[in-house]
């Protein structure tokens, strides 16, 4: 079946930790890869995207994701967390099979001051 | 910029009552799409309008209709509500019915008693 998996349900980091949070997807055909940032009581804001080109994506708030076609893989990254990055992480696919932006599980992540 | 407006932000009902929720999408945005987030879970896809029409169904009950005006913006209508319905419902809009960037409105709280 068709889906979009984040491994990490719930990861706790301390200010000035990395963070990785994993994604994977098992759509075929052409994808469009999104990470979605919640913060507590807020709504989605698109934290960036890859459609095409140089597979390493910068967004807004010093993240960053790389896609990695033959993992289906598009892991979203940040050297150095601060306390303000304490949300829920969402991974989302638009496939072009399915026509449909399909979202992963979420990461809840908590950043200790 | 302008962003995605949603009406009510919070909904109280009863069970069997109706609810009317409401999306304006950004300007020159002729794509909306409607989602459905349950209380620590991720957004699902309900159904989505291109060009006043349409163009794609998810989970969306029976009980569930929505429709796109001649001003792009979109309702999404309820009844016969269950409790089962209390969540968070996004709305989101984009520039075209393709694979472009989502952008999401703030969400209504609609609380089910």
């Amino acid at each position: 079946a068709q889906s979009v998996s984040q491994h990490n349900h719930h990861v706790i980091l301390s200010e000035a930790a990395s963070l990785e949070l994993g994604c994977n997807y098992s759509y075929g055909g052409t994808v469009n890869l999104f990470w979605y940032v919640q913060y507590p009581g807020q709504h989605l804001q698109l934290l960036l995207k890859y459609f095409s080109g140089d597979p390493l994506v910068k967004g807004i708030k010093g993240f960053e994701a790389e896609f990695i076609k033959s993992k289906f893989s598009f892991n979203l990254r940040k050297p150095s967390v601060q306390w303000s990055d304490t949300a829920e992480y969402f991974c989302a696919v638009y496939s072009s099979n399915t026509g449909k932006l399909i979202f992963g599980q979420g990461t809840t992540l908590q950043v200790k001051p | 910029a302008a962003g995605v407006i949603q009406s009510p932000r919070h909904l109280i009902k009863e069970k069997r009552e109706t609810a009317t929720l409401k999306c304006y999408p950004i300007p020159r945005h002729d794509t909306v799409y409607w989602y459905q987030q349950g209380p620590g879970q991720d957004p699902q896809f309900l159904i989505s309008f291109y060009e006043k029409m349409q163009s794609d169904k998810g989970s969306i009950p029976d009980r569930f209709s929505a429709q796109q005006f001649s001003d792009y913006h979109s309702e999404l209508n309820m009844s016969s509500l269950e409790l089962g319905d209390s969540a968070l419902y996004f709305c989101a809009s984009s520039i075209r019915y393709t694979a472009d960037t989502q952008y999401f409105g703030p969400g209504t709280r609609l609380t089910v008693l």
